[in-house]
């Protein structure tokens, strides 16, 4: 089961904006509204901060939004902080009863 | 407090088993799917497998799929991962997470353990 493709590195200043990607096939990301996008900083588990595409669960910053277009989703976080600087993973439902997760983006924040 | 926590992984020699378990408290157990997700040492998140609120229903990546047992047991508001024949590449820190919403499966965790490690080896 391949992985969606993401950038394997990002990095902006604080106060930018950057934008991830992740890609995938007409069997997953593009094919279902289970799209999910999780932070991770080091030694913690992951959290959810986008999920069904571009829903911010209760006490996510508004600074972070998702969406899609194709089968192409995208995490957006504006008005970057310190507090950013971490691993982001996106993750799809998939058609053969399977959810598959992309390879990850370090995110820099410079 | 509402949390998962992890249990049960260890050192284990190539073609061995483990069952790894996952102790939940503060929300009701048996209405939610729950999942086991793992991260290889300095890799990325990988899927391993879910399993519904009832526990009828049951998913498994290509490479758990004959090998491991997802199961729930709703008196004791445990889940479980019984893994045999493990492989060098099982190795990994395994964590249980709970689907946000209850009902069928919502395919994204709004709670995470904090992981077990579970190192195959010789």
């Amino acid at each position: 089961q391949s992985a969606l493709t993401q950038p394997a590195s990002v990095s902006g200043s604080p106060g930018q904006s950057i934008t991830i990607s992740c890609t995938g096939t007409s069997r997953d990301v593009g094919g279902y509204n289970y799209v999910s996008w999780y932070q991770q900083h080091p030694g913690k588990a992951p959290k959810v901060i986008i999920f069904d595409v571009s829903n911010r669960p209760s006490g996510v910053s508004n600074r972070f939004s998702g969406s899609k277009s194709g089968n192409t989703a995208s995490l957006t976080i504006s008005g970057l902080q310190a507090e950013d600087e971490a691993d982001y993973y996106c993750s799809s439902y998939r058609s053969t009863d399977s959810l598959v997760f992309g390879g990850g983006t370090r995110l820099t924040v410079l | 407090e509402v949390q998962v926590l992890e249990s049960g992984g260890g050192l284990v020699q190539p073609g061995g088993s483990l069952r790894l378990s996952c102790a939940a408290s503060g929300f009701t157990f048996s209405n939610y799917a729950m999942t086991w997700v793992r991260q290889a040492p300095g890799k990325g998140l990988e899927w391993v497998s879910s399993i519904s609120a009832s526990g009828a229903t049951t998913f498994y990546t290509d490479s758990a799929r004959g090998r491991f047992t997802i199961l729930r047991d709703t008196s004791k508001n445990t889940l479980y991962l019984q893994m045999n024949s493990l492989r060098v590449e099982d190795t990994a820190v395994y964590y249980c997470a709970k689907d946000q919403d209850s009902g069928w499966f919502e395919w994204h965790f709004d709670l995470w353990g904090r992981g077990t490690l579970v190192t195959v080896s010789s």
